[in-house]
């Protein structure tokens, strides 16, 4: 069964850092793995995601990383503000469904 | 605007009661499913539906039960059975199945038990 971990659980950074969110996965046979973002209270909403023959995807100043073969994936955050400040979650995909890791909390501080 | 509505956007379920939390999109796609999110952890798959009269558990689905008659609605019933219903409920869809393609979340229901 695949399990999807993400280290840290909380993250608090100066405005304008450049940041990475870490995600890890057991079962590498997996179709895409996705990043959101979800504010307190929220829905998610999707970030990026990146198919299982691909190494990486980018989106304005958001940038994740797929490596199969280790079973981790990156979300990595450049020049941070503080509208970043949200959890962020991985998913990797199976066939029907996707399994998610707990998310990190961001805090970027002004 | 196309996306995912939920109603309503808090719930209160008394002893023994069953309630029913809505969700309709308008996104015309094919699969959509149900998530339960309590504080701490991660989404936990209740229910998905790939295509319309077709409907599977996912990982918690006891206490549940769903229906997919129409194209843009798939309803989750919270029953007496569930015994610690209080969550964050999440209504999700996706253009094909869940595996394959990116899934698109509503703005979800608080469920609260008096």
């Amino acid at each position: 069964k695949q399990e999807v971990t993400q280290i840290p659980a909380a993250l608090s950074v100066p405005e304008g850092e450049n940041l990475v969110l870490n995600c890890s996965f057991t079962d590498s046979a997996i179709y895409n793995l996705q990043w959101f973002r979800q504010d307190p209270g929220k829905g998610l909403t999707s970030l990026l995601l990146i198919q299982s023959s691909q190494r990486e995807q980018t989106s304005g100043r958001l940038n994740a990383s797929l490596d199969k073969s280790s079973g981790r994936s990156t979300l990595y955050i450049a020049a941070s503000q503080p509208g970043d400040s949200a959890t962020y979650l991985c998913a990797g995909a199976g066939s029907y469904q996707l399994t998610f890791g707990k998310g990190t909390k961001l805090s970027v501080i002004p | 605007d196309g996306g995912i509505t939920q109603s309503p956007k808090y719930l209160f379920r008394k002893e023994g009661q069953n309630v029913t939390l809505s969700c309709e999109q308008n996104l015309n796609h094919d699969a959509m499913y149900w998530y339960r999110q309590d504080p701490g952890q991660g989404l936990r798959l209740i229910y998905y539906s790939q295509i319309v009269n077709d409907f599977q558990k996912g990982d918690i689905a006891e206490g549940y039960s769903v229906s997919r008659e129409k194209k843009e609605s798939f309803p989750l019933t919270v029953t007496s059975a569930q015994k610690n219903p209080t969550a964050f409920y999440l209504c999700a869809s996706s253009i094909g199945p869940g595996g394959h393609e990116t899934q698109y979340f509503g703005p979800g229901t608080r469920l609260l038990v008096l």
